[in-house]
């Protein structure tokens, strides 16, 4: 079955905090990608990846295709990244996003 | 570029009744999907069209259904609304066909059934 597990659900950290959430899934991926939501839900797109790392700013995921696991790292977190974070994984031979349950992320000034 | 567009924003709809939403993509992106958002399941895909066709379904029962149009908007129909068909309803448009290509999300329909 097609699965997508993330960790934590809830996160709660002080600004300035190195922050670390997990995705994993259960058979091969041929894309994988991360999602922000904010309150109100509009949901952007931070990024979509196949292999190794990619990094915007102050924002970094990362992928190991042989572990099924993926990783967005948030360096010097702001009160401004506090949003719910999705992954969401196309699995090989399907045509559709199967998305982790999300985890909600919250920085204190 | 304007980003994708949702019509209307919010919807109250009752048990029985059918409702349609709107969707109009980045210019220049042929591919429109639909997806569900409860706090039960979470996100869910609905479809996916391109040119005019659809690519991709998820399982959702044959009450919800859509079009594309030539010029790629795309609508999303639900017929004999369920009180579980509360929810958030996403569109998202990409260049490409499938979901391996970056998902421009616009803001959603707040769909209510009473």
């Amino acid at each position: 079955k097609n699965e997508v597990e993330q960790s934590p659900q809830n996160l709660t950290a002080q600004e300035g905090e190195f922050i670390t959430i997990n995705c994993s899934y259960s058979v091969g991926i041929s894309a994988l990608h991360w999602l922000q939501q904010h309150p109100g839900g509009g949901i952007v797109s931070l990024f979509m990846l196949s292999s190794g790392k990619k990094k915007h700013g102050r924002l970094i995921a990362t992928i190991n295709i042989q572990e099924k696991h993926s990783s967005l790292h948030i360096t010097a977190s702001h009160p401004r990244d506090s949003a719910v974070y999705i992954c969401a994984a196309v699995f090989q031979g399907a045509q559709k996003l199967v998305f982790g349950q999300g985890t909600r992320l919250t920085i204190n000034p | 570029k304007a980003g994708v567009t949702q019509t209307p924003r919010y919807l109250i709809k009752t048990r029985g009744q059918q409702v349609t939403l709107s969707c109009s993509p980045i210019s220049g992106h042929r591919s429109v999907s639909w997806y569900q958002q409860t706090p039960g399941q979470g996100l869910q895909f609905l479809f996916e069209y391109f040119s005019e066709t659809q690519r991709n379904k998820g399982n959702f029962p044959g009450r919800f259904s859509g079009r594309q149009f030539s010029n790629s908007r795309s609508e999303m129909n639900v017929s004999t609304l369920e009180l579980g068909d509360s929810a958030l309803y996403l569109c998202a448009s990409s260049v490409q066909r499938g979901p391996s290509d970056t998902q421009y999300f616009g803001p959603g329909t707040r769909l209510t059934v009473l």
